[in-house]
Order: C-alpha cells, then sequence, then structure tokens
C-alpha cells in the first residue's frame, strides 16, 4: 500500500531561519512521482516541484530545495532564510503510475514564519 | 492565462439539500479532479473525470457525484448534505497524461 507521512503537524520559526519540512514514503512501485505543493491561507494549492523515482538530484530552487533520499523514502523541503508570506501549510505527495490516478497525500505540515 | 476558477467561492446549505460545485479547467487541461478537505485534514480524493467520463471515484458515498461537460468544465453535487460535508472542496485540472494537477481557490461549503 502507499501511505505518505508528514510527521511534523506544526512548526514555528522566526523569519530568516532556516526550516526542513519532512516528509516520507512508502510504495512497493519503482516507478512513481513525488509532489510538493503549499497552501496559502487563500486555500489555493500551489504546485512547487514534481520529482521522479530515477532521479535523485536535489534540486534548488531560489531559497527552496529539496532532497531526495531513496534509500531512507524521504522526500525533504528546505526553506532558505524564511520569510513571512512563506507561511502556509505545505503537502508533499506521491504518485504511482497505474491507470487509476491517485495522488497519495501526507497530512500536510502547518508552517508559521513569526516576524 | 487563466488558473482553474471555482464558483461559488461561499455556500451555505441546510442539512438534507443539494449542492452543486462547478469547476472550469485551465484552457487545453482535459482532465478534472475534485477534492474533499475538511478543516484541519488533509486532501481526501473524490473524482477524476477525464474526456467527459469519471475515470475513479475515491471513497465516498454515492451522494457525491459528479460529471464533466463536452467543453470539461465539472460539476460536483452533494445530495442529501449531512453536517460532516462541510469542507472546502477542492477542484484542479491537468492535461492527459501531465503528472502534476493545477488547483483552483476551492468552494467553501459549510452545511448548518
Amino acid at each position: 500500500a502507499q501511505k505518505v507521512t508528514q510527521a511534523q503537524t506544526e512548526i514555528s520559526v522566526v523569519e530568516k531561519e532556516d526550516v526542513t519540512l519532512d516528509c516520507v514514503y512508502e510504495t512497493r512501485d519503482t516507478t512513481y512521482y513525488l509532489f510538493w505543493y503549499k497552501q496559502p491561507p487563500s486555500g489555493e494549492l500551489v504546485f512547487l516541484i514534481r520529482r521522479n523515482s530515477f532521479d535523485e538530484q536535489n534540486e534548488i530552487s531560489g531559497r527552496y530545495s529539496w532532497n531526495f533520499q531513496k534509500s531512507t523514502s524521504s522526500f525533504n523541503f528546505t526553506i532558505t532564510a524564511s520569510q513571512v508570506v512563506d507561511s502556509a501549510v505545505y503537502f508533499c505527495a506521491l504518485r504511482i503510475m497505474d491507470s487509476n490516478y491517485q495522488l497519495i497525500w501526507g497530512a500536510g505540515t502547518k508552517l508559521i514564519i513569526k516576524p | 492565462e487563466a488558473g482553474v476558477t471555482q464558483s461559488p467561492t461561499h455556500l451555505i446549505k441546510t442539512r438534507g439539500q443539494q449542492a452543486t460545485l462547478r469547476c472550469s479547467p485551465i484552457s487545453g487541461h482535459t482532465s478534472v479532479y475534485w477534492y474533499q478537505q475538511a478543516l484541519g485534514l488533509g486532501l481526501q480524493f473524490l473524482l477524476w473525470y477525464d474526456e467527459g467520463e469519471e475515470r475513479n471515484r475515491g471513497n465516498f458515498p454515492p451522494r457525491f457525484s459528479g460529471r464533466q461537460f463536452p467543453n470539461y468544465s465539472s460539476e460536483l453535487n452533494v445530495n442529501a448534505l449531512e453536517l460532516e460535508d462541510s469542507a472546502l472542496y477542492l477542484c484542479a485540472s491537468s492535461t492527459n497524461g501531465q503528472l502534476e494537477a493545477f488547483f483552483g481557490q476551492g468552494t467553501r461549503l459549510t452545511v448548518v
């Protein structure tokens, strides 16, 4: 069975601190995709990144970086020099390549950046 | 390019009534997905439509139904509303085969 665990329910840091959001996934499939989405208070989920199971290269996009490690089944997300605008709920999701399409979602981590 | 649009933004219904939620996908997207997000909870998959057909549904009772129109817009209908149906309903769209989906701002349904 597929599962995504985001053990951190809520994280609170002071602006400019670095923060890492954890994501651990479970699947027996060898081909799969991992995603991160951001949900600000407005409610709309914003797509951040997609990573496939064959690409373990870390990715950096501005202040955001992602660390994918198949050995530990983790796909962690780090925000460097956090800003108040980063405050949101962040979701990690897993998709396996079957015909039924299903994104398996983590429960989300609420990130609070205090000024 | 316009994103995924949902209407209405907010909807208040009485228990036992029916609710209809609407979603317009991004132009060129043929797949529409519906999710329910109850307060403080994660996303629960409801329905997937592609090219006018229902492709998959989540673990929800039959009173949750929907359809996709020839222009790829979609409706979600919830019959015999219950208090626990109160949630944010999110619609997302993608092209056929596209891996990531793009979300609308959601419809917040409140059942009183």
